[in-house]
């Protein structure tokens, strides 16, 4: 079965600052990779995700993911976050073959961006 | 632009009552979905739906849990006798395809279960 690792549990970063989220799984087949984010109070949303191809994805609001596979590795990168990038994000996996339809999502890291 | 839809937004029940969550999916997608979330943990996938008929379930989705779609918009789920352990967030969500690259499932906002 797969697994999803995300390190952080909780960052705060001033505004300016860039960002980086851990995220590892564990599958030895192959995946497909997402990031989603829940900003307070609202639901889950896509923030980019990774089929096949390119491994350095860019996502919406300047968000971007590199897929390391010798690494079992999906992290999230930002240059320079903004206060509104304030949100929980999750990272999640699922198998790559006919019939899974499960996402697996990791135990979510919050991140506080201070004006 | 499309969205899925959950109500109510939060229910409260006794222990042993049965509920009924409320989805309606994104009107073209053909595959839906379950998960949850217990305050302070991660989201966990219950269920997957397609054609009519469960196409995966979790662990965690036993005899007590049932999902349904009784009509062309709308997709339940029933915990026919809730514990207290099922106090979390409910997510419904669906997605187009079931794998390809278009990929994507959409969340609704969720229904917080509350069982006393």
């Amino acid at each position: 079965a797969q697994s999803v690792s995300q390190h952080n549990h909780h960052v705060i970063l001033s505004e300016a600052a860039s960002l980086e989220l851990g995220c590892n799984y564990s599958y030895g087949g192959t995946v497909n990779l997402f990031w989603y984010v829940q900003y307070p109070g609202q639901h889950l949303q896509l923030l980019l995700k990774y089929f096949s191809g390119d491994p350095l994805v860019k996502g919406i609001k300047g968000f971007e993911a590199e897929f390391i596979k010798s690494k079992f590795s999906f992290n999230l990168r930002k240059p320079s976050v903004q206060w509104s990038d304030t949100a929980e994000y999750f990272c999640a996996v699922k198998r790559d073959s006919g019939g899974y339809q499960k996402v697996t999502f990791g135990t979510g890291t919050k991140l506080q961006v201070i004006p | 632009e499309p969205e899925v839809t959950q109500t109510p937004s939060h229910q409260v029940t006794q222990m042993g009552q049965e509920v009924i969550l409320r989805c309606v999916p994104i009107s073209n997608h053909l595959y839906f979905y379950w998960y949850r979330q217990i305050l302070g943990q991660k989201v966990e996938f219950l269920v997957s739906f397609y054609n009519n008929e469960i196409s995966e379930k979790s662990e965690i989705f036993d005899d007590q849990f049932s999902v349904e779609r009784p009509d062309g918009s709308n997709f339940t789920l029933k915990i026919r006798s809730t514990k207290l352990e099922d106090s979390a967030m409910y997510f419904c969500a669906s997605s187009e395809t079931g794998g390809k690259s278009s990929y994507e499932q959409y969340f609704g906002p969720g229904t917080r279960l509350t069982v006393t």
